[in-house]
C-alpha cells in the first residue's frame, strides 16, 4: 500500500510564526504536492514539486515556500504564518501523470 | 491560470437513481482526468480514473471524457446513501501538474 505521512494531525500556531510542514512518501513517487482545502473551494494547489530539489509554483504560493532535498520528503514553508493561513493542508504524492495519493491532512490553525 | 470548473451542488437524489456529476478544464494540454470522493473529514480517494476519449466503466461507476468539449463526468448508477460524499474533479496537465474543482457534495435519501 501506498503511504503519505503528514507530520501533524493539528497544529495550533502563532500569528508570525515560521511553520513547517512535513510531508514523507514511501512508493518513489516523482511528483509530490502542497493543497490547501477551505469549505467552498475545494483543493487548492500551493506548490508541486517534479523531481528533487524541483518546484513549481500552484495557483497559490504567496506565503509559502517548499524544500525537497530527498525525494521521499516534500516541506510546506510558513514563512510567517499569519490567520488567513488557517486552513486544512493535504500533501499528495503520485507517479508521473497518474493518480495522486493523499496523506491525512493537517489542520493548522493559527491565532 | 487553469481552471478545473464542476457543478456547483449540492446534489440530491433518492436511493437507487442516477447520479450524475460534471467538471469543465480550460487547459486543452491536459494530459489525465480523476475523480475523487472525499467523505467528511477523511482525505480525497481515488474513484475513476480516464486519459482517452469515451467512456470508462467500473462497476457502478462510469466516467466520461470529450477532449474537444474539455468535459469530463461522472455517472453513478444505482445511487447508495454510502455514495453521500463531495466528490472532486481533478485534471493533470503535462508539465505534472494536478489541479482539483471545487467539489459537488452529493447527497443519496433513503
Amino acid at each position: 500500500d501506498v503511504k503519505v505521512t503528514q507530520s501533524s494531525r493539528y497544529l495550533v500556531k502563532r500569528t508570525g510564526e515560521k511553520v513547517f510542514l512535513e510531508c514523507v512518501q514511501d512508493m518513489d513517487h516523482e511528483n509530490m504536492f502542497w493543497y490547501r482545502q477551505d469549505p467552498g473551494l475545494g483543493l487548492r494547489l500551493i506548490y508541486f514539486s517534479y523531481d528533487v530539489k524541483m518546484k513549481e509554483k500552484g495557483d497559490i504560493p504567496e506565503g509559502y515556500s517548499v524544500s525537497r532535498e530527498k525525494k521521499e520528503r516534500f516541506s510546506l514553508i510558513l514563512e510567517s504564518a499569519s490567520t488567513n493561513q488557517t486552513s486544512m493542508y493535504l500533501c499528495a504524492s503520485s507517479p508521473r501523470l497518474t493518480e495522486a495519493f493523499f496523506g491525512q491532512g493537517t489542520r493548522l490553525t493559527v491565532v | 491560470q487553469k481552471e478545473v470548473e464542476q457543478n456547483s451542488g449540492p446534489l440530491s437524489v433518492p436511493e437507487g437513481a442516477i447520479a450524475s456529476l460534471n467538471c469543465t478544464y480550460s487547459d486543452r494540454g491536459s494530459q489525465s482526468f480523476f475523480w475523487y470522493r472525499q467523505y467528511s473529514g477523511k482525505s480525497p480517494e481515488l474513484i475513476m480514473f480516464i486519459y482517452s476519449n469515451g467512456d470508462k466503466e467500473d462497476g457502478r461507476f462510469t466516467a466520461q471524457l470529450n477532449k474537444a468539449s474539455q468535459y469530463v463526468s461522472l455517472l453513478i448508477r444505482d445511487s447508495q446513501p454510502s455514495d453521500s460524499a463531495t466528490y472532486l474533479c481533478a485534471v493533470r496537465g503535462n508539465n505534472n501538474d494536478m489541479r482539483f474543482g471545487a467539489g459537488t457534495r452529493l447527497t443519496v435519501k433513503p
